[in-house]
C-alpha cells in the first residue's frame, strides 16, 4: 500500500535534538491525523487537520508541533522530547471526518 | 469523556477455533469502525457499521452493531494463522473529527 507514506521509518534522537516527521497522502483526502501508539495503550489522537486547518488538538505537549502546508502533506516537528515520548507515530488520512482512515506505516521514534 | 472499552486484551486460540472481541461505549455512537493491525504493521480498515442492529459479514468475519449503538462485536469463525494481529474498534462520538479507539484485542494462535 502506498496511499499514505511516512518518513523516516525509524528515528533515534536525544532529548535536545530537533527533528521532523513527514507524512504524505496520495489519496486526495481532505483530513489528516497524527496518532501516537505506545505499548499497551489505545491509539492516542494527537492532531487533526481538515482542509489544512487544525480542528483537533488533544492536549498535546508543546514539544510536538504540527504543520500542514497543503492537503497532501503533514509534518510533526519535535523538540526537547522526553524518553516517554518514545512510541510509534502514525499518520492517517480520510476523505472526510466520517469515512475510514488510511494509515501510513508509522515512524518508530526512540528518545534517548 | 467518551470512552470505548474493548475486551479481552488478549485471546489465545488453537487454529480452527473461533475468536470474539467486544466493544462497549459510554455514549451512543454515530458509527463504529473496525481495524486490524498485523504485528509490526499499521492499522488497516476492515469495516464500518452505521445502523442500529446492523450485522455485516466478510468471509469468516462477522461484525455487529448493537441496537442502542453503544456496543459492537467482531467474531471470527475457524481462525487461521493469517488472522493473527490486533483488532481495534473505533467509535465516532460527538466530535466530527475524532474516533474513540478501543485498546485492541490481540489474537494469538497457539502453536
Amino acid at each position: 500500500e502506498t496511499g499514505v507514506t511516512q518518513t523516516p521509518r525509524h528515528l533515534v534522537m536525544g532529548m535536545t535534538n530537533k527533528k521532523s516527521l513527514k507524512c504524505e497522502q496520495h489519496l486526495g483526502h481532505n483530513a489528516m491525523y497524527w496518532y501516537k501508539q505506545s505499548a499497551k495503550k489505545p491509539l492516542e489522537l494527537m492532531f487533526v487537520y481538515s482542509l489544512e486547518e487544525r480542528v483537533e488538538n488533544n492536549s498535546v505537549p508543546s514539544r510536538f508541533s504540527p504543520e500542514c502546508p497543503n492537503s497532501s502533506h503533514l509534518f510533526l516537528h519535535l523538540h526537547t522530547l522526553q524518553p516517554e515520548d518514545s512510541a510509534l507515530y502514525l499518520c492517517a488520512s480520510s476523505q472526510d471526518s466520517y469515512n475510514e482512515q488510511f494509515f501510513g506505516p508509522g515512524t518508530r521514534l526512540t528518545v534517548l | 469523556g467518551q470512552q470505548v472499552m474493548q475486551i479481552p486484551q488478549y485471546q489465545h486460540v488453537q487454529e480452527g477455533e473461533d475468536f470474539t472481541t467486544y466493544c462497549n461505549s459510554s455514549t451512543t455512537l454515530s458509527n463504529i469502525q473496525w481495524y486490524k493491525q498485523r504485528p509490526g504493521g499499521h492499522p488497516v480498515f476492515l469495516i464500518q457499521l452505521v445502523k442500529s442492529g446492523e450485522v455485516k459479514k466478510q468471509k469468516r468475519l462477522t461484525f455487529q452493531f448493537g441496537e442502542a449503538k453503544k456496543n459492537s462485536s467482531l467474531h471470527i469463525t475457524a481462525t487461521q494463522t493469517t488472522d493473527v494481529g490486533t483488532y481495534f474498534c473505533a467509535g465516532q462520538g460527538d466530535s466530527n473529527y475524532q474516533l474513540i479507539w478501543g485498546a485492541g484485542t490481540k489474537l494469538i494462535i497457539k502453536p
